[in-house]
């Protein structure tokens, strides 16, 4: 089956940092989404993106699809940033390991 | 409106009960999903519901049965657990399923489910 890997596993960052998280296919992806795991285990959708580039505020996401990798981007990190990110291959219902992110004040 | 709600929020049962958890979504969706997520894992995909039938199990034990009486509503039944089951049990729905073009999956607050 597909592998999904991500990069890194831990970072800890500075409020006001920018970041970047890497996710990695081993075969064509056509459903890839980004989500933020918030500590009461709400997965909030961040990014559904198959493709190309999109922004939402402080966070954007770019997928190579052909290169198969995503990167989700995030600018002036805050505290409420903290959590764990996960991608997830859409077609196959796979998760990455998750990309866990804790901003300091 | 793309909440998914579960009930109850908390479980806790002893190997010998009997319980359901409870998922419900009304934003039209034909697809539902049941994944299973242990402390600092991943979510893993146990079932998925299209059009109301039972498209993927992933080989998941009986004692763990989905049900979906309508396209809104998602049931997962409990039996004679062991203690390893104990997880965060999370729902979602999507337009559609398997080999869609367009599949967004929205995720209820989880139950987070005890075996004692």
């Amino acid at each position: 089956g597909i592998q999904v890997e991500q990069s890194p596993p831990d970072l800890i960052l500075q409020e006001g940092a920018n970041s970047t998280l890497r996710c990695n296919f081993s075969d064509s992806v056509n459903n890839l989404q980004w989500f933020h795991q918030n500590p009461w285990g709400q997965l909030i959708n961040l990014f559904y993106i198959p493709s190309g580039t999109k922004q939402n505020g402080r966070l954007s996401a770019t997928t190579v699809a052909t290169e198969r990798y995503s990167l989700l981007y995030i600018s002036s990190s805050q505290t409420t940033d903290s959590g764990v990110y996960f991608c997830e291959d859409g077609q196959n219902f796979v998760f990455g390991p998750g990309t866990r992110l804790s901003v300091l004040p | 409106d793309t909440e998914v709600t579960q009930t109850p929020k908390h479980l806790v049962m002893g190997m010998t009960n009997k319980k359901s958890l409870k998922c419900e979504q009304h934003m039209g969706h034909r697809a539902m999903y049941w994944y299973k997520q242990k402390a600092k894992k991943p979510p893993e995909l146990m079932f998925v519901y299209s059009y109301e039938k039972l498209s993927i199990n992933e080989s998941v034990p009986s004692r763990f049965s989905p049900e979906c009486p309508n396209s809104s509503l998602l049931n997962l039944h409990l039996h004679a657990l062991q203690p390893e089951d104990s997880a965060l049990y999370l729902c979602a729905s999507s337009q559609d399923a398997v080999g869609a073009f367009y599949n967004e999956q929205f995720f209820g607050p989880g139950t987070r489910l005890t075996v004692l």
